[in-house]
C-alpha cells in the first residue's frame, strides 16, 4: 500500500526564519513520483513541485528547496527566509509508477504553516 | 493559458437534492480527477478520467455519486441525493500524457443541511 505523512499538522513561525517541513513516504514501486502542493488561505491548490525516485538531486527554486533522500523515504521541504505570504497548508503526495492506479495521487494530512510577521 | 475551471465556487443546498458540480479542464489534457477534501479523510480521488474513459472510480463513495465525462472539455460530478456528510471541497484536476503534473481548479465548496 501506498501512504504519505507528514507528521507535523502546525507549525508557526515568525518571519525571515527557516522552517522545514517533513514529509515521509511509503511504495512498493521502484518508479514514483512526488510532489509538493501549496494550498494558500484562498482554498486552491498550487503545484510546486514533483520529483521522480530516480532523481535525488535536490533542487532550489528561490527560497524554496527540497531534499529527497531514498534511504530514508522522505522528501523535505525548506522555506529559507519565511515570509507572511508563506502562510498555507503544504501537501506532500506520491503517485506509484504502474498499475490501476497510475494517475492516483495519495496525498499527505497536509501541514499548516503559519508565519508570523 | 485558462487554468481548470470548476462552477459553482459555492453551493448550498438541502439533503435530498441533487448536485451538479462542474468542471473543464486545462485545453489539451487528457487525464481529469475529481477529489474531495474533508477535515477528517483529508484530499482523496473519487474517480479519474482517461482520453474520457472511467479508469478508477473506487473512491466513489456510494451509488449517490456518479460522474461523466461527455467530452475532453467538461466533466460533471453529480450527487443524488445528497447528504449532510457530502459536505466537502470538491476539487477538479487534469493532466496531460507528456507531464503527469495534477493542475487542480479553485474547488466547490458544497454545504448540505
Amino acid at each position: 500500500a501506498q501512504k504519505v505523512t507528514q507528521a507535523q499538522t502546525e507549525i508557526s513561525v515568525v518571519e525571515k526564519e527557516d522552517v522545514t517541513l517533513d514529509c515521509v513516504y511509503e511504495t512498493r514501486d521502484t518508479t514514483y513520483y512526488l510532489f509538493w502542493y501549496k494550498q494558500p488561505p484562498s482554498g486552491e491548490l498550487v503545484f510546486l513541485i514533483r520529483r521522480n525516485s530516480f532523481d535525488e538531486q535536490n533542487e532550489i527554486s528561490g527560497r524554496y528547496s527540497w531534499n529527497f533522500q531514498k534511504s530514508t523515504s522522505s522528501f523535505n521541504f525548506t522555506i529559507t527566509a519565511s515570509q507572511v505570504v508563506d502562510s498555507a497548508v503544504y501537501f506532500c503526495a506520491l503517485r506509484g509508477g504502474y498499475g490501476g492506479s497510475q494517475g492516483n495521487l495519495i496525498f499527505g494530512k497536509g501541514t499548516k504553516l503559519s508565519v508570523k510577521p | 493559458d485558462a487554468g481548470v475551471i470548476q462552477s459553482p465556487r459555492h453551493e448550498v443546498t438541502e439533503m435530498g437534492q441533487e448536485v451538479t458540480l462542474r468542471c473543464k479542464p486545462i485545453s489539451g489534457h487528457n487525464s481529469l480527477f475529481w477529489y474531495r477534501q474533508t477535515m477528517m479523510r483529508g484530499l482523496e480521488l473519487l474517480i479519474y478520467f482517461n482520453n474520457n474513459v472511467p479508469i478508477d472510480d473506487s473512491g466513489m463513495p456510494e451509488d449517490r455519486f456518479s460522474a461523466k465525462m461527455p467530452n475532453a472539455s467538461f466533466s460533471t460530478l453529480k450527487i443524488q441525493p445528497s447528504e449532510p456528510r457530502d459536505s466537502a471541497v470538491y476539487f477538479c484536476a487534469s493532466s496531460s500524457g507528456t507531464s503527469d503534473i495534477q493542475y487542480f481548479g479553485a474547488g466547490t465548496r458544497l454545504s448540505v443541511l
